[in-house]
């Protein structure tokens, strides 16, 4: 039973376009989103959050949108750089500190 | 710089023969997490402690046990591994903030278990 799901285990996009990578959840508790990324032979890092009061939230190139009524949230970088290459995972809280991963997509950006 | 250590960073074990992860944290964070991640799936919580209280999750079998000596340590012991049992493991901490939520968890860089 996989609460968050990352349909897509792979992503190929171009220099300087828009990078969209998606999660979908199924449980209705969640209230509190992230996305981590991954460098190879590292752990995962933060890299941007949205609480459920809110359906948007921006730091930069990182944009994280939520839509409750489709249980959907995506990660739009733009534009897209080659050090954006990695595995990112979207990850989904019911409080208690805990978090329930999907299973990653794996993003590269060619020149 | 503050950061979650494990060690070692990659550990081959026998079957069967006890193993023991570490994870070390100069955060000062009160919680501290393990994680299981095999191959292109999530990574799964094994269990976590909140200060000293341990909380395991139902799933987590009986095979894998932790310890938290300190704040600054928590350690993952695998009584009897099996070649099941290869994955990446990862170290987490968290802290309770007073104010809005924030559920971010700080990672260390994994320790890799190998079973043969």
């Amino acid at each position: 039973d996989q609460q968050v799901k990352q349909n897509s285990p792979s992503l190929s996009v171009q220099e300087g376009r828009i990078s969209i990578l998606n999660c979908d959840y199924t449980n209705s508790m969640f209230d509190y989103f992230l996305w981590y990324k991954k460098y190879p032979a590292e752990g995962p890092t933060f890299l941007i959050s949205i609480s459920s009061i809110k359906d948007k939230n921006e730091d930069g190139r990182f944009t994280v949108f939520l839509n409750k009524s489709a249980k959907h949230l995506s990660l739009h970088i733009v534009p897209s750089q080659p050090g954006d290459s990695a595995v990112y995972f979207c990850a989904a809280s019911a409080g208690a500190q805990k978090l329930v991963f999907g299973q990653g997509t794996r993003l590269t950006i060619n020149p | 710089d503050a950061m979650v250590i494990q060690n070692p960073r990659y550990q081959v074990t026998q079957f069967g023969k006890p193993v023991t992860l570490s994870c070390s944290q100069t955060l000062n964070h009160n919680v501290m997490y393990w994680y299981q991640q095999k191959s292109s799936q999530a990574p799964k919580l094994l269990f976590h402690y909140y200060d000293k209280d341990f909380n395991n999750e139902a799933d987590t079998p009986d095979n894998f046990q932790s310890r938290r000596p300190n704040t600054s340590f928590c350690f993952l012991d695998i009584r009897s591994p099996g070649l099941g049992d290869a994955a990446m493991y990862l170290c987490a901490t968290s802290t309770i903030l007073s104010g809005p939520a924030n559920y971010e968890q700080y990672f260390g860089p994994g320790t890799r278990l190998t079973v043969t």
